[in-house]
């Protein structure tokens, strides 16, 4: 199985500053210049929403502070000027082989 | 609009039977694997395994192979989670969740169903 694993387990950011979250495959999850990386934000008592997929591919309807980047292993979703609403958990989830999953998550603050 | 909508919350005993389902609308339901995903209270995410409506080619995770059963009848656009034999440990919410793009297997997913709260109890 592929483990992902975050960092950090939480962090907190003042309104308007920039969050950093970073995932970490343990093989590639990259094929033929595509990443099968996804990015999902969780509210609590809502189910997960889709931000980012393809590791850098904005979901229509995202808002434009929310980036993702990396390959191969290494990936960071960046919120660059975080609002209240941004208050969640992000996951990362590779579909690139089967049993797809799930980093542990991320919990972002203000 | 697509949407998700998925059976009530269930409260049962420690080896009953259960099934829940997510009934897909607003788009070609045998076209597009539906997840189904645990998260366990106060918990992270786990992917169970996916479904292919088309043909009813289900995967499974090791974790939870033998441990339930995925099907979809596609013909009233449902999919299904099914429990022989539920233990405390099952206690958990359950979503299930559409792949984002047609057919293929490797797909992030784009829309989700609200959730299936099952508790198990005696």
């Amino acid at each position: 199985d592929i483990v992902m694993t975050q960092s950090p387990d939480s962090l907190a950011v003042s309104l308007g500053e920039r969050a950093t979250i970073n995932c970490k495959s343990s093989q590639s999850v990259s094929s033929n210049n595509k990443s099968y990386l996804t990015w999902y934000q969780q509210k609590p008592g809502q189910p997960p929403k889709l931000l980012i997929y393809w590791a850098s591919t904005r979901e229509s309807g995202v808002p434009d502070r929310f980036s993702g980047s990396g390959s191969g292993t290494d990936f960071t979703l960046t919120i660059s000027s975080l609002q209240a609403e941004d208050v969640a958990v992000y996951y990362c989830h590779q579909c690139y082989s089967i049993p797809f999953t799930f980093g542990p998550g991320t919990k972002v603050d203000i | 609009e697509v949407q998700l909508v998925q059976s009530g919350a269930e409260v049962k005993k420690p080896g009953e039977s259960l099934k829940i389902s997510c009934e897909g609308s607003g788009y070609n339901f045998p076209s597009y694997s539906i997840a189904w995903v645990r998260q366990m209270p106060g918990k992270g995410l786990e992917w169970m395994g996916i479904i292919y409506p088309g043909d009813s080619d289900a995967r499974y995770s090791p974790s939870f192979q033998g441990q339930v059963t995925i099907s979809a009848d596609k013909s009233i656009n449902t999919a299904y989670l099914h429990w022989s034999s539920l233990k405390a440990s099952d206690t958990a919410m359950y979503f299930c969740a559409k792949h984002k793009v047609a057919v293929a297997t490797s797909s992030p997913f784009d829309s989700w169903g609200q959730g299936t709260l099952v508790t198990v109890s005696s």
